[in-house]
């Protein structure tokens, strides 16, 4: 089955020690999403790549950085996680062919807890 | 003003009956809607879309879109305990950008 993977699931880290986020597409969708969720809050846009153009939304910090090395990998990097960056970590994907019909499909998310 | 507003809830149905969830937005550009059922500790997983005026009927589903009134709603007939969780709305403007609402929480009670 065509799906969106993310690993891992949970992911426990240090204050200040650099954590990779993982995320795989077998959709062969052009565009993959990275959201940063925290509890009863919506899912907040970190930063997109639409084929292997990234766009960074304004408000994301500079400690999240993110890669795509090709169409079905793109990877989240938190490089001095702090206690406020504990969330639930989204990587999501649309095809984007047709603006008006165009869907997003997410992952199952990772945990992050940050000690 | 939020861009997509939705009543936090909880909202509970008995059993069986039917649960109404609503959403507003205020962009009229916004050309696609979405709504997503969350459980606790889980990602969001895709219900249903509605891109025109109207109903649009999935099984035990129904979205309801008016874009005269920038609200989209979802009707969710035959209410089961499992259908208890968080239902977040989203709007696409036809850019790249979902802009979601913080999501109602639906309880079912048996």
């Amino acid at each position: 089955d065509a799906m969106v993977i993310q690993n891992p699931r949970y992911q426990v880290t240090q204050f200040g020690k650099p954590v990779t986020l993982s995320c795989s597409q077998t959709l062969n969708h052009n565009v993959m999403y990275w959201y940063q969720q925290k509890s009863s809050q919506a899912p907040k846009l970190l930063f997109h790549y639409y084929d292997k153009d990234f766009n960074n939304e304004a408000d994301t910090p500079d400690n999240f950085q993110s890669r795509r090395p090709n169409t079905s990998f793109c990877f989240l990097d938190i490089r001095s996680p702090g206690l406020g960056d504990a969330a639930m970590y989204l990587c999501a994907t649309s095809r984007r062919e047709d603006t008006r019909t165009d869907t997003q499909y997410f992952g199952p998310g990772t945990r992050l807890t940050v000690l | 003003q939020k861009e997509v507003e939705q009543n936090s809830g909880p909202l509970s149905v008995p059993e069986g009956a039917i649960a109404s969830l609503n959403c507003t937005y205020s962009d009229r550009v916004s050309q696609s809607f979405f709504w997503y059922r969350q459980y606790s500790g889980k990602s969001p997983e895709l219900i249903m879309s509605i891109y025109s005026n109207g109903d649009k009927e999935d099984g035990r589903f129904t979205a309801q879109l008016n874009k005269a009134s920038q609200y989209v709603s979802l009707l969710i007939r035959d209410s089961q305990p499992s259908d208890s969780a968080t239902y977040l709305c989203a709007v696409n403007q036809g850019t790249y950008k979902y802009i979601f609402g913080t999501g109602t929480r639906l309880k079912v009670l048996a």
